[in-house]
């Protein structure tokens, strides 16, 4: 079954300090995971992929298919990152059939 | 381009009714997807539809249902509402040629009473 796992619901930390948001993951074929993010009161948006092997606005995540794990991290927080974070995995159906399994969800708060 | 346009933004019905969501995605995505989304169940995929066809469904009941048009807008309907399908329903498009990044909309926020 495919499944992501957000183990915490809610994470606070303070500006400045690094911030991780960890995100697990089962699925039995090779994974492509995102990190999606709702700012307060804006639409859900693509923060990274992890194809891309990109940093956005400071985040970085990288899949380790050993621990099957997808964790966001940031080295220094900024008050503008307080935000809903939720790490999805694509599922591909046949002819580019696709859906997104998403975690729970985990909502970061940075405290000044 | 304007983004995924859902409308209407927020619908009360009682159990019982049926409903039909709207959304109308990227000009030139063929691609749009529904997803539901709980406090309690969280993000949900419903269906996607591509080309006029469903191409993908998730785990809902039949009450719930999908159509999209030749211009690629997209309607969602459910009937015989219940409590339990009180909800954010979110569309969301991607070209659809491929595994590509999703755009969502903001949703319509769905009550039922």
């Amino acid at each position: 079954a495919q499944r992501v796992t957000q183990p915490e619901k809610l994470l606070s930390v303070f500006k400045g300090a690094p911030v991780e948001l960890k995100c697990n993951y089962s699925y039995s074929g090779s994974p492509e995971l995102f990190w999606y993010v709702q700012y307060s009161r804006q639409r859900l948006q693509l923060l990274l992929r992890h194809i891309s092997r990109e940093s956005i606005k400071g985040f970085t995540a990288d899949l380790n298919k050993g621990e099957t794990s997808f964790h966001l991290k940031k080295p220094f927080a900024q008050e503008e990152d307080s935000a809903m974070y939720y790490c999805a995995l694509n599922v591909m159906g046949g002819q580019g059939a696709q859906k997104l399994v998403f975690g729970q969800g985990t909502r970061l708060t940075i405290n000044p | 381009k304007a983004g995924v346009t859902q409308t209407p933004r927020y619908l009360i019905k009682t159990r019982g009714q049926q409903v039909t969501l709207s959304c109308s995605p990227i000009s030139g995505h063929r691609s749009v997807s529904w997803y539901q989304q709980t406090p309690g169940q969280g993000l949900q995929f419903l269906f996607e539809y591509f080309s006029e066809t469903q191409r993908n469904k998730g785990n809902f009941p039949g009450r719930f249902s999908g159509r999209q048009f030749s211009n690629s807008r997209s309607e969602m309907n459910v009937s015989t509402l219940e409590l339990g399908d009180s909800a954010l329903y979110l569309c969301a498009s991607r070209l659809g040629t491929a595994s590509e990044k999703l755009f969502f909309g903001s949703g319509t926020q769905l009550s039922v009473l």
